[in-house]
């Protein structure tokens, strides 16, 4: 079982409309967990970060989290072709070195 | 602040040759990653410094690699005898203590790297 894991994709959605990024991870003590976007050929930008359980509202963007699910999960509202990037989330290990683990990440394509 | 910088921005390279890649951080981050990232992956974990000091390397790492930060500042990694696995995205990223929660980590814009 990877570590952190995200559905590759690709997800499409149509522009306006609200897109879901889900994700798993496996150390039920990770503490903190990031969402970045990437687009091609860039390096990835944190657009989001998250510590306790429940919803965090930035913007369009909402990171939802479950830590007894293991469970985090990003919605962008009013999705626009602009958001159409590859969406990583990273999770914190609790252990020893303040290091992030990266998911796969699932890119996203939002149509016009 | 600048944001974090990496040099050079691209490398070819013949198999067998060394290439060494430099990182200048956000300059109040004392915390300093090296990540490697291939198409259609997440950033793989390679090595991290807090300071100067290296305080965790990559099992995945293999010993061609190596990476210094001698002043706590820039930080240097080398790949001795370049293989074509080692053909990658190089992400350097750097970020402050943060505490028990950790901190998010800033990325520079990588050096990608071919070897032929």
């Amino acid at each position: 079982q990877k570590e952190v894991e995200q559905n590759s994709g690709p997800l499409s959605v149509p522009e306006g409309a609200i897109a879901s990024l889900n994700c798993t991870y496996s150390d039920r003590g990770s503490q903190s967990f990031f969402w970045y976007r990437q687009y091609s050929g860039k390096s990835p930008e944190l657009i989001m970060s998250i510590y306790s359980n429940g919803d965090k509202e930035d913007g369009r963007f909402t990171a939802q989290l479950n830590k007894a699910s293991q469970y985090v999960s990003l919605l962008i509202r009013d999705s626009q072709p602009s958001d159409s990037a590859t969406y990583l989330c990273a999770v914190n290990r609790p252990q020893g070195a303040q290091k992030l683990v990266f998911g796969q990440g699932t890119r996203l394509t939002i149509n016009p | 602040d600048t944001g974090v910088s990496q040099d050079p921005r691209h490398k070819i390279t013949k198999r067998g040759q060394n290439v060494t890649f430099r990182c200048d951080p956000i300059s109040e981050h004392n915390r300093l990653y090296w990540y490697r990232q291939t198409l259609g992956q997440g950033p793989e974990f390679l090595t991290y410094f807090q300071n100067e000091a290296q305080l965790e390397k990559s099992r995945l790492l293999s010993d061609r690699f190596s990476a210094e930060r001698p002043k706590g500042s820039f930080s240097t990694l080398e790949i001795q005898r370049t293989e074509q696995g080692d053909s990658a995205m190089y992400l350097c990223a750097s970020s402050t203590t943060g505490g028990t929660r950790g901190s998010p980590l800033h990325f520079g814009n990588g050096t990608r790297l071919t070897v032929t």
